[in-house]
């Protein structure tokens, strides 16, 4: 089946350091990718996706390529800032009856100090 | 615009007992899915409603069920509640056509 594998958390790291949080996939066929963000007390955010081979999403400093050959996805931004806080969700999403159903990893927390 | 809103935002239960929680969905989204996420996971697939129908089902057993209602809000039902139930509950929006996923800020729910 379907499975999402994210490095274990948490990452700690110093505000304007570089970020990378890993991810790889398991998936039959070609899903599309998707990095959420979740705040303290909030609900999931979607940060960036990618739906294709090679495609890179971007959004707010973060990004991260679709890497068929390697089954990856991995999430990076070049300088941290403490309200980067947050857990961060890879996930593949698959059609199923006509709808998109996420799969999603079981979540890295990032914790920047000032 | 008021996006995806839940309530309760906290319910306390014992085992045993049923439980209702309610969402409604971004303006003008008529698909409603509901997650359970457990602490230290992600996300789990319990269903997805469309007019007022069950579209697709996670792997969660009967005693999970839910409805949707014309106005696209939607109601998560648990019964015999147990332990392992315990775990923040999450509603999320889109349009049928696809796109996008809003997601609540959640129910978190707690059963002692």
């Amino acid at each position: 089946g379907n499975s999402v594998t994210q490095m274990e958390g948490p990452v700690t790291l110093s505000e304007e350091a570089f970020l990378t949080i890993n991810c790889t996939y398991t998936a039959t066929g070609y899903p599309s990718l998707f990095w959420y963000v979740q705040y303290p007390g909030e609900g999931l955010q979607l940060l960036l996706k990618a739906t294709k081979a090679d495609d890179k999403g971007s959004n707010k400093g973060f990004e991260a390529t679709y890497r068929k050959e390697t089954t990856s996805f991995h999430l990076e931004k070049g300088s941290v800032q403490v309200s980067d806080s947050a857990v961060y969700f890879c996930a593949l999403s698959r059609v199923s009856g006509g709808s998109y159903i996420p799969t999603f990893g079981r979540g890295t927390s990032l914790i920047v100090h000032p | 615009d008021a996006g995806v809103t839940q309530s309760p935002t906290h319910l306390i239960k014992t085992r045993g007992q049923q439980v209702t929680l309610r969402c409604s969905p971004k303006s003008g989204h008529d698909t409603v899915s509901w997650y359970q996420q457990a602490l230290g996971q992600g996300p789990q697939f319990i269903f997805q409603y469309y007019e007022e129908e069950e579209r697709q089902r996670g792997n969660f057993p009967d005693r999970f069920s839910g409805h949707q209602y014309p106005n696209y809000s939607s109601e998560l039902n648990v019964n015999a509640l147990l332990l392992g139930d315990s775990a923040l509950y999450l509603c999320a929006s889109s349009l049928s056509s696809g796109g996008k996923l809003f997601f609540g800020s959640g129910t978190q729910l707690s059963v002692l």
